[in-house]
């Protein structure tokens, strides 16, 4: 199985400023996803990280909003743009092993609270 | 396309206690079916899997789930709850496609009471 880290495990920011959140694996996958989990909500998948060229966004994200970067298979980025209250939520890192018959593993969460 | 649903947000048992958490599908393809687990403040984890084979699995922490493919359930159980199950359950379901994305319940908020 994957090992997934994610840093930060959690930030408060001021409206308007962007964070970027680090998702670190270790060893090289070749699917790798970012969900957003809104306080007490289950987890909306808001793109597909995709090594080498343009992530992959989910209805209702867009990549001004949430660019994301995956320069190799085990290292993405997320970056929240802009930032409002209605961005508060735990953003989750996840990997697919194909070897695992299509098992997602996921990191901690960064616990994201924008005053 | 896959949905899934949880039933009940909130599932308040006593310690020691049996406990059923349901999950119901609906799919026009072959899925697999998760239960994933999230405890206070951690991200998550995935409790057991359906694949393939027989439709009883169990995970290491005596939880079992049950695939009922002509009812489209995938029940969560446990006989004999602990204080440490206290959590969320996440019912998730993926079609067989290497395409195809996973689908997760809304969730079902597990509290033990002593």
């Amino acid at each position: 199985s994957a090992v997934i880290s994610q840093k930060p495990s959690r930030d408060i920011c001021q409206r308007g400023t962007s964070l970027t959140i680090q998702c670190q694996v270790d060893s090289q996958v070749t699917m790798m996803f970012w969900y957003r989990q809104q306080p007490g909500q289950s987890l909306t998948l808001i793109a597909t990280a995709n090594q080498g060229s343009e992530a992959t966004y989910e209805s209702g994200f867009v990549i001004d909003k949430f660019p994301i970067s995956r320069p190799n298979l085990t290292f993405s980025t997320l970056t929240v743009s802009n930032m409002s209250p209605e961005d508060s939520s735990i953003y989750l890192c996840s990997v697919e092993d194909r070897q695992g018959a299509d098992e997602q593993f996921f990191g901690p969460g960064t616990r994201l609270t924008v005053l | 396309a896959q949905s899934v649903t949880q039933l009940d947000s909130q599932v308040p048992v006593f310690e020691e206690a049996p406990v059923e958490l349901r999950c119901n599908y609906s799919s026009s393809v072959s899925v697999y079916l998760f239960w994933y687990v999230q405890y206070p403040n951690q991200g998550l984890q995935l409790l057991l899997k359906y694949l393939s084979g027989s439709t009883l699995v169990e995970s290491i922490n005596g939880f079992e789930a049950e695939f009922n493919k002509s009812q489209t359930s995938f029940h969560l159980r446990k006989p004999s709850v602990h204080i440490s199950d206290t959590a969320e359950y996440f019912c998730a379901v993926k079609g067989y496609s290497s395409a195809s994305k996973i689908i997760f319940g809304s969730g079902t908020r597990l509290s033990i009471r002593p």
